[in-house]
């Protein structure tokens, strides 16, 4: 988890509300990703970045948005918290590897629970 | 949808013992990577074979990769209490900087 901190590390919201969910890392990686654990279903990406401001969508992005407008920092927005969106959430980082590898180094995750 | 399939998906064993996990994934791949979630924690890198390889080592660790039959093991000699994780198979695409990770093994090794 060295150089990658999210916070919060643990948070209960209201159906209906706004969430952001931090991202730091202090690796100068280039590229920050943005997952959410389920059981049953793995890790499962939900957006990435590959520089700042440029992002792109993974498998299941739909209700979420996110933001990079400085190289340590990818805010993922849950911009109405729905129960669906109960889950821990990991951010990740990683560069450009030889050949392509991008090996993946992972925060510690948050744990978010919409009630 | 899942790139990988880890099998299988809960494995329990004792101390010392040798655990084989595997992974078959769908697409053909740039390399193959392995990682360790310890409860509650964040995942941890171990290992990568590159699509070019056919096996490779660290430590106790061995990954054999078989492009052919798209498919992926895991071998952990002499397992100890610590190994008790679950454990992901990720497979990386040419030309993108995204993984796709399996659902995961849960190994858990008694003492």
């Amino acid at each position: 988890d060295a150089g990658i901190t999210q916070s919060p590390r643990h948070k209960v919201t209201e159906t209906g509300t706004p969430v952001t969910l931090r991202c730091h890392q202090t690796e100068n990686h280039r590229y920050m990703y943005w997952y959410r654990q389920d059981p049953g279903h793995g890790l499962r990406l939900i957006h990435y970045s590959y520089g700042v401001k440029d992002t792109d969508k993974g498998e299941v992005s739909d209700g979420y948005s996110v933001s990079r407008s400085k190289t340590e920092d990818f805010l993922l927005t849950l911009e109405s918290a729905t129960s669906s969106q109960t889950s821990v959430y990991f951010c990740a980082i990683s560069e450009w590897g030889t050949g392509g590898t991008y090996e993946q180094y992972f925060g510690p995750g948050t744990r978010l629970t919409v009630t | 949808s899942q790139q990988g399939e880890e099998d299988p998906q809960a494995l329990s064993i004792q101390e010392g013992e040798n655990a084989t996990m595997n992974c078959s994934y769908k697409t053909s791949i740039n390399n193959l990577q392995w990682y360790r979630q310890n409860s509650g924690r964040g995942l941890v890198h171990l290992i990568l074979i590159r699509s070019n390889e056919r096996e490779k080592h660290s430590g106790r660790l061995r990954v054999t990769l078989d492009t052919s039959k798209k498919s992926s093991s895991l071998l952990i000699t002499a397992s100890r209490a610590a190994d008790t994780a679950s454990y992901f198979c990720a497979t990386a695409q040419s030309g993108y900087s995204t993984l796709t990770f399996g659902k995961g093994t849960m190994l858990l090794v008694s003492p």
